[in-house]
């Protein structure tokens, strides 16, 4: 099966605290690519990552992390300092590269992030 | 650079009522998707193209629904007739697959509400 789990529908943090949000995933496929989004509240889906399966190097992006774990099929997402402006709903995707060309995404957690 | 463009961007419509949305993909994308999201199911690929051919149309709920895509800067997603339990969120998105470049970014989405 194909799936993606995002366990935690909602999280709350104050600002300038570090949050992780977790995904995991099922795949049989040994290629395949994983995503990560942002809706914020206006509504648009936002492109924040793109990670090949066989690249499990951990990326920085400025207050954004990823941690990529093949042995666990994880792919969590860190805010470090979070802001107000973080505050949205973040879906974690999954593309097999078996099949037709789909990607299956996560339920989304939504993070609060309070002033 | 202009990303995936779509109109309206809010729709309200009446039980019955034909409605039609539309979607421009970034210039020189191959690959057209039509998602929807509701609160209930998430996000749903419903139909996706591949050099304005339908590839993948399993998603698409009923044969209410058609899609067309004429030509590489334009397709549409037609309901007809509308009923509310078609009330939700359509997302339009675009990509190029070639090598290692595959990822999807999303038009801002169409509200629908039909009453």
């Amino acid at each position: 099966a194909q799936k993606v789990t995002q366990a935690q529908t909602e999280i709350s943090v104050v600002e300038k605290e570090d949050v992780t949000l977790d995904c995991v995933y099922e795949t049989r496929d040994t290629t395949y690519y994983l995503f990560w989004y942002k809706q914020p509240p206006s509504g648009e889906l936002v492109f924040l990552i793109r990670r090949n399966s066989f690249d499990e190097q951990n990326e920085i992006s400025g207050r954004y992390s990823w941690n990529f774990q093949k042995s666990t099929s994880s792919f969590n997402f860190t805010i470090t300092a979070s802001q107000v402006v973080d505050s949205a709903v973040y879906f974690c995707a999954l593309r097999p590269t078996s099949g037709t060309y789909k990607y299956i995404f996560g339920t989304g957690t939504r993070l609060k992030v309070l002033a | 650079d202009a990303g995936v463009i779509q109109s309206p961007r809010h729709e309200v419509t009446e039980m019955g009522q034909e409605v039609t949305l539309r979607c421009k993909p970034i210039s020189g994308h191959d690959y057209l998707f039509w998602y929807r999201q509701t609160m209930m199911r998430g996000l749903e690929l419903l139909i996706y193209f591949n050099n304005n051919v339908p590839i993948d149309d399993s998603g698409m709920p009923e044969d209410r629904f058609s899609a067309k895509m004429p030509n590489a800067s334009f397709s549409t997603l037609k309901i007809q007739p509308s009923e509310p339990r078609d009330s939700a969120v359509y997302f339009c998105a675009s990509s190029w697959l070639p090598g290692t470049t595959d990822t999807q970014y999303f038009g801002p989405g169409t509200r629908l509400t039909v009453l």
